[in-house]
């Protein structure tokens, strides 16, 4: 079972946040971030738990491994005002997601 | 450029039966593993189903087991998701999504995903 907290999270623009995953046994370092947003399709982030996927900006970092894990955002745009869903892929083919943290503008 | 167009679903009645596709363009799609997601906003993301890239190893999710069948036609450059005895509880966004990497036997993030295929179990 993947725990994502908190599950809303109202930041001003500018402002730096870290959010969550929790997992109930170790994943190692198989874990993904996504951003969803909206009318559109789910887009990595993050995976291998700190390796950003082609073409995301700097100011997402990933970090942790085993158990616990995070994603920071340094400085939020406007843009990234989302949901954020983490997934395990060690316990293939079962992955699971988080249940996701909605990032408000405040 | 790697995408993945979906089509179908839509309104389905319960017990009946839906059909979601996916067209995949800008890879080899016969060397990548494809999975099924669905978004749902009680539950969010939940993985259904994984077809590997021969179309020879299959798994479900126990929530769609023995109800959803996939398939794949590399001719084609095509996933199917075939939906039968629906229930409200299978109202969702239902997306295709590509393994990031091409590896068989161990999980991989997800990318690219489809636009996602609307589809809504109500009589």
């Amino acid at each position: 079972v993947m725990t994502q907290s908190p599950a809303t999270l109202s930041v001003s623009p500018g402002e730096g946040v870290t959010l969550l995953c929790r997992s109930s046994q170790s994943v190692g370092s198989n874990l993904a971030w996504y951003q969803l947003k909206p009318g559109q399709s789910p887009r990595l982030l993050i995976y291998d738990a700190s390796t950003r996927a082609s073409g995301i900006p700097p100011r997402f970092s990933g970090g942790g491994s085993g158990a616990e894990f995070t994603l920071t955002i340094s400085s939020l745009q406007s843009e990234d005002f989302a949901i954020y869903y983490c997934q395990q892929y060690d316990k293939w083919p079962m992955y699971t997601f988080g249940q996701g943290t909605k990032l408000e503008i405040k | 450029e790697v995408q993945l167009a979906q089509s179908g679903g839509g309104l389905g009645q319960p017990g009946g039966s839906l059909r979601v596709s996916c067209t995949a363009s800008g890879f080899a799609f016969d060397s990548y593993n494809m999975n099924w997601v669905r978004q749902t906003p009680g539950k969010g993301l939940e993985w259904i189903s994984y077809i590997s890239a021969s179309g020879t190893t299959i798994f479900y999710a126990p929530s769609v087991q023995g109800r959803f069948t996939v398939s794949r036609d590399n001719g084609k450059n095509s996933l199917s998701l075939e939906m039968n005895s629906l229930t409200d509880d299978d109202t969702a966004i239902y997306y295709c999504a590509r393994d990031r990497s091409a590896i068989f036997g161990r999980g991989t993030a997800l990318a690219p995903w489809g636009q996602g295929t609307l589809v809504i179990v109500s009589s």
